[in-house]
């Protein structure tokens, strides 16, 4: 079992919607990061939680520690959201373990 | 302010070359990070390095190591390439060992044929 599962691992949505991607994960982690992959492979780091919720713009990840689940949501979606979006963990180490990433397209 | 730099973007090779890619972090962090993205998949850990020291190893063979330098650039060697090499391999750099928030180059894209 993959100690990160994200869902879906694919999402088409038409401009305007919320969306929203999950991530499980079965371990201890000492921070969870949200990462956005745009074609080409550069990552951004789009929010780095250990606790609670953040919210950067449109952007909102909220995690829950004892339920071992995060969410990214993404309000009044727009085309240029289209990306992969990809979960990660740090555990005790230092090592990321990332999730398998969710394609998402919005379309216009 | 430079970001993380990493060359070349884009490499072809042969079966059984060996292979150097460069990784430059944020100026003022000391850990930089290595991992391997095959198509299609979530990045895999491959090493860590602070301070010039490998603080951390993925479960790759040993044709891969790396190495930092004293301005904490560092490189990844992979020998003996094979066609599965074949993936984005991309650096992070963070300020220290522990500390959150890790910031990723575009990476390198290895083709081996």
């Amino acid at each position: 079992k993959n100690e990160v599962e994200q869902s879906p691992q694919n999402l088409t949505a038409q401009e305007g919607e919320f969306i929203t991607i999950n991530c499980s994960y079965s371990v201890g982690i000492s921070a969870l990061h949200w990462l956005q992959q745009h074609p080409g492979g550069g990552i951004v780091s789009l929010f780095m939680l250990s606790s609670g919720k953040k919210k950067h713009g449109r952007l909102i990840a909220t995690i829950n520690i004892q339920e071992k689940h995060s969410s990214l949501h993404i309000t009044a979606s727009h085309p240029r959201d289209s990306a992969v979006y990809i979960c990660a963990l740090r555990g005790y180490g230092n090592k990321l373990v990332f999730g398998a990433g969710t394609i998402l397209r919005v379309k216009s | 302010d430079a970001g993380v730099t990493q060359s070349p973007t884009h490499l072809i090779k042969t079966r059984g070359q060996h292979v150097t890619l460069r990784c430059s972090p944020i100026s003022g962090h000391k850990s930089v990070s290595w991992y391997q993205q095959v198509l299609g998949q979530g990045p895999q850990f491959i090493f860590q390095y602070y301070e010039k020291e490998e603080r951390g190893r993925g479960n790759f063979p040993d044709r891969f190591s790396a190495r930092q330098f004293p301005n904490y650039s560092s490189e990844l060697n992979v020998n003996a390439l094979l066609l599965g090499d074949s993936a984005l391999y991309l650096c992070a750099s963070s300020l220290a060992v522990e500390v959150g928030e890790a910031f990723f180059g575009q990476g390198t894209r290895l083709t081996v044929v």
